[in-house]
């Protein structure tokens, strides 16, 4: 069962425009969530992350949200550009997991496209 | 550079047949992990070691052993390969089980004919 979701496979956002990207998780022992990018034939690269402990993260055009009782997360990418294009892992991890400790948990992932 | 390394970048394989997939890393990290990315199905995880010595099994780990004898390497290996293992596969590590940032190779592109 898929602990973590992103439901929509594909997001199409003109250029200087705003994407959000969704992710929803069921596990309620995840406390820590990470974005990872990836582009054609290159592994994923890291992006940026948020604790549990907080509700926002930012790093320059990027912003992640978390909403814990929802349990939901959201990537905001502010202003858009073509070289964002590429497909963007959500990812959850849980402290105290036993012998998957530190174990993260991915979605299927989303194709972000900005178009000019 | 310091990072992870993969080899080979792609293969194409006779079913039947025994592959191993190797990664090596640079970077001390003592967690490391196999995934596969298939299209629509993200990214799964294989098998994984928390450190030298010790492995575990993940989502998907039939069909694939691994071995961590060092620090640094962390093969995988198909002993008879099957059609449904074509996928692209990647190797990650971490400094340690309570870290959280994973990095990952550059992948291996598996077609098993």
């Amino acid at each position: 069962d898929q602990q973590v979701k992103q439901n929509s496979p594909s997001l199409s956002v003109q250029e200087g425009r705003i994407s959000i990207l969704n992710c929803d998780y069921t596990n309620s022992m995840f406390d820590y969530f990470l974005w990872y990018k990836k582009y054609p034939a290159e592994g994923p690269t890291f992006l940026i992350s948020i604790s549990s402990i907080k509700d926002k993260n930012e790093d320059g055009r990027f912003t992640v949200f978390l909403n814990k009782s929802a349990k939901h997360l959201s990537l905001h990418i502010v202003p858009s550009q073509p070289g964002d294009s590429a497909v963007y892992f959500c990812a959850a991890s849980g402290v105290n997991r036993g012998s998957t400790l530190g174990r993260l948990y991915f979605g299927r992932g989303t194709q972000l496209t900005v178009w000019p | 550079i310091a990072g992870i390394t993969q080899a080979p970048t792609s293969q194409i394989l006779a079913a039947g047949r025994r592959m191993t997939l190797r990664c090596t890393q640079d970077m001390r990290h003592n967690a490391m992990y196999w995934y596969r990315q298939d299209l629509g199905l993200g990214l799964r995880l294989i098998h994984y070691s928390n450190t030298a010595g010790t492995t575990g099994k993940g989502e998907v780990p039939d069909g694939y052993s691994v071995s961590r004898a060092n620090t640094d390497d962390f093969p995988l290996t198909l002993a008879s390969a099957v059609p449904s293992q074509t996928s692209v596969y990647f190797c990650a590590s971490k400094q340690g089980p309570s870290y959280n940032e994973q990095f990952f190779g550059p992948g291996t592109r598996l077609t098993v004919l």
